[in-house]
């Protein structure tokens, strides 16, 4: 069965300072894609950043980076340079099918001045 | 883009009465997602449209809820008889299949509160 797995319940990161978000998966499909949303206290799922399962290179985007090892089946989020406006929950996700996506529990990520 | 939108952000509603939240997903996007989301959870899948057919439909949806896509464009959710067990946060989320990496864009929500 397709699973996410995220282990921090929360997180706190002083500002300027890079931060990891963890992700494990377990799937047996071969071809899938793994996305990070950030949701803000408002509610709105905000996309961050996608790989897919044989993309080649971690993801880039902006300051966001994935670190994908996909033997370990691990899709951590790298956000550089934290800024106050990081402070969210993080949420990692699966697609696996043409329809669906499967959540992480998230993390809550807090940013201290 | 201008983005998905919801209808409304928020309704509290008694238990046993009936609410309907609609959902305008980016106007080129012919796929449209329903999600629930409890408190201190990810997103659970409800259902999903192709245009104006549901093509998938998960177990949390009971037969006190139903979703139409009439025209494949907007969306709307209905949730009969409600209960207190139905409080939660409705989102949607809209894609195009025609664009790689197909990536899901939410809405804001709506927060329903049952009492």
């Amino acid at each position: 069965a397709q699973k996410i797995t995220q282990t921090q319940p929360g997180m706190f990161v002083q500002e300027k300072e890079a931060v990891t978000l963890d992700c494990t998966y377990d799937t047996s499909d071969p071809s899938y894609g793994l996305f990070w949303y950030k949701q803000p206290s408002s509610g709105e799922m905000i996309f961050l950043i996608y790989q897919g399962s044989y993309d080649q290179q971690n993801a880039t985007e902006g300051r966001y980076s994935l670190n994908f090892q996909k033997a370990r089946k691990s899709a951590n989020l790298v956000i550089s340079a934290s800024q106050l406006g990081d402070s969210a929950m993080y949420f990692c996700a699966m697609r696996f099918s043409a329809s669906k996506i499967i959540f992480g529990s998230g993390t809550r990520l807090s940013i201290r001045p | 883009d201008t983005g998905v939108s919801q209808d409304p952000r928020h309704k509290i509603t008694k238990r046993g009465q009936n609410v309907t939240f609609r959902c305008d997903p980016i106007s080129e996007h012919n796929r449209l997602y329903w999600y629930r989301q409890t408190l201190g959870q990810g997103p659970e899948f409800l259902t999903y449209f192709q245009n104006e057919a549901q093509l998938e439909k998960s177990r949390l949806l009971s037969d006190r809820f139903s979703a139409e896509r009439p025209k494949g464009s907007f969306s709307t959710l209905e949730i009969q008889r409600t209960e207190q067990g139905d409080s939660a946060m409705y989102l949607c989320a809209s894609s195009s299949p025609g664009r790689e990496p197909e990536t899901q864009y939410f809405g804001p929500g709506t927060r329903l509160l049952v009492l």
